[in-house]
């Protein structure tokens, strides 16, 4: 089966400071996709990341980054200098790659970002 | 770019009543997915169509739940005979060969 596990269900922190959210997966697949979504108050998903299973090299995006380790089924994603817009919850996904590519979350992170 | 749209964005209705939501895709998506979302809760899948093909429905998508999705453009889901446990949020999501799913605002229903 598989399964997601966001650990930290809320994390706060004051503005400028860095936070890691952590994500662990559990898959018998050896080919599949990692992603992250931030859903903000609005409520609407935003995309933010997608990774393959067979690239374990790390991405940075501004201030963002992720660090993906296939030894440890870890996915986790770090905000450098955060900032009071990144308040938000924060989802870790996992999609097998087979015929619908339906995505499993876990049940996300709430990150308040305090000025 | 227009993005996925979904109406309405809130439904109050009470228990017992029929209800039926709608998603426009991202124009030439041709997959095309509903999850249901509880409060403090990951979404969680309901349905998969690629193009006019409904090819995948979860367990939680009861005999109450009907999707369709006519000449693969929009999407409707209609939930009849509604029960207070069908309060959520309905997101959906549309991607193309390359997998990536962007969702919509989502319509939250809350069942009286």
């Amino acid at each position: 089966a598989q399964k997601v596990t966001q650990a930290q269900t809320e994390i706060s922190v004051v503005e400028k400071e860095d936070v890691t959210l952590d994500c662990v997966y559990e898959t018998r697949d050896t080919t599949y996709y990692l992603f992250w979504y931030k859903q903000p108050p609005s409520g609407e998903l935003v995309f933010l990341i997608r990774r393959n299973s067979f690239d374990e090299q790390n991405e940075i995006s501004g201030r963002y980054s992720w660090n993906f380790q296939k030894s440890t089924s870890s996915f986790n994603f770090t905000i450098t200098a955060s900032q009071v817009v990144d308040s938000a919850v924060y989802f870790c996904a996992l999609s097998q790659m087979d015929s619908s590519y339906k995505l499993i979350f876990g049940s996300g992170t709430r990150l308040l970002v305090r000025p | 770019d227009t993005g996925v749209s979904q109406d309405p964005r809130h439904k109050i209705t009470k228990r017992g009543q029929n209800v039926t939501f709608r998603c426009d895709p991202i124009s030439e998506h041709n997959r095309l997915y509903w999850y249901r979302q509880t409060l403090g809760q990951g979404p969680e899948f309901l349905t998969y169509f690629q193009n006019e093909a409904q090819l995948e429905k979860s367990r939680l998508l009861s005999d109450r739940f009907s999707a369709e999705r006519p000449k693969g453009s929009f999407s409707t889901l209609e939930i009849q005979r509604t029960e207070q446990g069908d309060s959520a949020m309905y997101l959906c999501a549309s991607s193309s060969w390359d997998n990536t799913q962007y969702f919509g605002p989502g319509t939250r229903l809350t069942v009286l």
